[in-house]
């Protein structure tokens, strides 16, 4: 079945960067999205990536896809404490529905 | 506007209590979506309506009961809930749903709504 994996947490200190990584299981997604949520909060759609590209950057997010082996990062460049969060991966399921992975929680130390 | 209002932030009820959440968005999207999340945990699906039509149900007991008036509200009527239903409730929209695989068809989420059954 349709599958989304992501590890649970990461902790960095302010300043370095942030990779969060993701693997997922229907090749045929045509885009993949990064959601965050902060305590007590709804998710807010961070990025998005099409399937037919490698990279996409914008500000200090970078999102990696490598599509052969289903593998999706997004990267926070000089990561900062308002970047304390759950970050989602998430794609479309064959039923309609967008299929979430379980969430990495990133603490960012100062 | 480009936001998803979900009224109210934070419910309390008795498992007797008849209540309703309400979620409204004016960006002209055709799917609507409600989602219960608890804690530390990734949203679950409840139900898809595409076209004020319900297109998905995941199983939801009878006691959630979800409405459609037209292309811009939906509503999630609770009626003798049970203390574990406590959860914060995502209402979302897309442009479609996922069927349809063209254009990036992002999901918009609402803030969320605090339910607290006692």
């Amino acid at each position: 079945g349709e599958d989304v994996e992501q590890s649970l947490f990461l902790s960095v200190r302010e300043g370095d960067s942030s990779v969060i990584n993701c693997t997922y299981t229907d090749s045929s997604s045509t885009y993949l999205y990064w959601y965050k949520q902060e305590p007590g909060a709804g998710l807010q759609l961070l990025t998005y990536i099409f399937s037919n590209m490698d990279m996409k950057q914008d500000q200090r997010l970078t999102v990696l896809l490598n599509k052969k082996d289903k593998h999706l990062s997004l990267r926070i460049a000089d990561t900062q404490t308002g970047d304390s969060a759950i970050y989602f991966c998430a794609e479309w399921g064959s039923q309609g529905n967008l299929i979430f992975g379980k969430g990495t929680k990133l603490s960012v130390k100062p | 506007d480009t936001e998803v209002t979900q009224t109210p932030k934070h419910l309390v009820m008795g498992m007797t209590n008849k209540k309703s959440l309400k979620c409204e968005q004016h960006m002209g999207h055709r799917a609507m979506y409600w989602y219960k999340q608890k804690a530390k945990k990734p949203p679950e699906l409840m139900f898809v309506y595409s076209y004020e039509k319900l297109s998905i149900n995941e199983s939801v007991p009878s006691r959630f009961s979800p409405e459609c008036p037209n292309s811009s509200l939906l509503n999630l009527h609770l009626h003798a809930l049970q203390p574990e239903d406590s959860a914060l409730y995502l209402c979302a929209s897309s442009q479609d749903t996922g069927r349809v695989r063209s254009g990036a068809n992002v999901l918009t989420f609402g803030a969320g709504s605090r339910l607290t059954v006692l």
